[in-house]
């Protein structure tokens, strides 16, 4: 199975503050990749798919780049409902993977 | 309005079974591939298993193969997951989830379940 790589794990910010997280994979994965935001007691949402497209609905100041094997979400001015945590997982090929997950805590 | 809606969870000894199930409302069930994702207690996302949508093609984690088994209702919108030969380190909470392309498989997942919780103690 392709293993994914998030850092870092944990991230102090400030609101307004820009924010980048790293994913890599073992292996390429093309652009096959998928950046989701989850809060404490619920499910995953989806910001991120296809490495940089913004799903329907997010904001704008979440955005992705990177192909082949590394890549980044990047909050460009970090807001008091961003803090959560953060997991890239790719859909390449099964087994799909995911991050071990960037939990993104106020400063 | 997409939902899905996780049912079936609860407390089971290891060695035991459990099945869980999923409601689809809100979109053509029968178009979507669908999976099970799964997150222990204070720990990350794990990717259980998936289902294309006409049932044709079905992968799992090696982490449960032989032991789980999903299928899928498309007349009754309803995913399952039958679990056997439950153990302790397969306690956590079990999200139904939907594939973000229509008559597609590996893609993103763009809507999830409230999951629910499976626990295995003795």
């Amino acid at each position: 199975d392709i293993q994914m790589t998030q850092s870092p794990s944990t991230l102090s910010a400030s609101v307004g503050d820009r924010v980048t997280i790293t994913c890599r994979a073992s292996q390429s994965i093309s652009s096959w990749l998928a950046w989701y935001q989850q809060k404490p007691g619920k499910a995953p949402k989806l910001l991120i798919y296809k490495a940089s497209s913004l799903e329907s609905g997010v904001p704008s100041r979440f955005s992705g780049s990177g192909s082949g094997t590394e890549f980044t979400l990047t909050i460009s001015s970090l807001q008091p409902d961003d803090f959560a945590t953060y997991y890239c997982q790719q859909y390449n090929s099964y087994g799909l993977t995911f991050g071990g997950g960037t939990k993104v805590e106020i400063k | 309005e997409v939902q899905l809606v996780e049912s079936g969870g609860g407390l089971v000894k290891p060695g035991g079974s459990l099945r869980l199930s999923c409601a689809a409302s809100g979109f053509t069930f029968s178009s979507y591939s669908m999976n099970w994702v799964r997150q222990a207690p204070g720990k990350g996302l794990e990717w259980v298993s998936s289902i294309s949508s006409s049932s044709s093609y079905i992968y799992y984690a090696d982490s449960v193969k032989g032991r789980f088994t999903i299928s899928r209702d498309n007349a009754k919108n309803s995913l399952y997951l039958q679990m056997n030969s439950l153990r302790a380190e397969d306690t956590a909470v079990y999200y139904c989830a939907r594939d973000g392309v229509e008559m597609a498989t590996n893609t993103e997942i763009d809507y999830w379940g409230q999951g629910t919780l499976v626990t295995v103690s003795s």
